[in-house]
């Protein structure tokens, strides 16, 4: 079976601090993919990255950066110099495959304080 | 561009109605998946379809039934309400094999139930 578990249920930071969010995963399969999205307070579900189970390369984006670590089955995102706007839910995905569902994990809700 | 669209954005009906869901993927995506979020939780996989076919199922209630027309459209019929049912219901679409594997989501529908 196929779990995804954010074991930080709510993390409060002041804006200009630096934030990672943890996402470990656990599957069988040799082949699988990444996700984490965003739920901001309108409630729609915004897609940041996707990785698959043989790119273990870092990726920065902006001010977002993830680090996947087979070893430790983790998919961790970190926001440098978070700004209020990134207030939300983030979620981290897990599927098997292309044009497979997402097995989600509780989702992280993030508060940046000005 | 084109994004997924789902129709109502917000429903209420009563306890023992009926409610029917629409979503019309991003053009040329042949699969379609259901996800419902309830309060403060994760989104569930429900059903999923590619070219009209069920293609995967999850914890959907024997009270939900969903199909894809030709022209890829789905809807997601759920009958003999209960409160339990109050949540969000996303939709997701995806191009299967081709891209990078992402589901796009839909705004979501918020189901109230009294």
């Amino acid at each position: 079976a196929q779990k995804v578990t954010q074991a930080q249920t709510e993390i409060s930071v002041v804006e200009k601090e630096d934030v990672t969010l943890d996402c470990v995963y656990e599957t069988r399969d040799t082949t699988y993919y990444l996700f984490w999205y965003k739920q901001p307070p309108s409630g729609e579900l915004v897609f940041l990255i996707r990785r698959n189970s043989f790119d273990e390369q870092n990726e920065i984006s902006g001010r977002y950066s993830w680090n996947f670590q087979k070893s430790t089955s983790s998919f961790n995102f970190t926001i440098t110099a978070s700004q209020v706007v990134d207030s939300a839910v983030y979620f981290c995905a897990l599927s098997m495959e292309y044009g497979n569902k997402l097995v989600f994990g509780a989702g992280t809700i993030l508060r940046v304080k000005s | 561009a084109a994004g997924v669209i789902q129709s109502p954005r917000h429903l209420i009906k009563e306890k023992r109605e009926t409610a029917t869901l629409k979503c019309y993927p991003i053009p040329r995506h042949d699969t379609v998946y259901w996800y419902q979020q309830g309060p403060g939780q994760d989104p569930q996989f429900l059903i999923s379809f590619y070219e009209k076919m069920q293609s995967d199922k999850g914890s959907i209630p024997d009270r939900f039934s969903a199909q894809q027309f030709s022209d890829y459209h789905s809807e997601l019929n759920m009958s003999s309400l209960e409160l339990g049912d109050s949540a969000l219901y996303f939709c997701a679409s995806s191009l299967p094999g081709q891209g990078d594997g992402e589901q796009f989501f839909g705004p979501g529908t918020r189901l109230t139930v009294l």
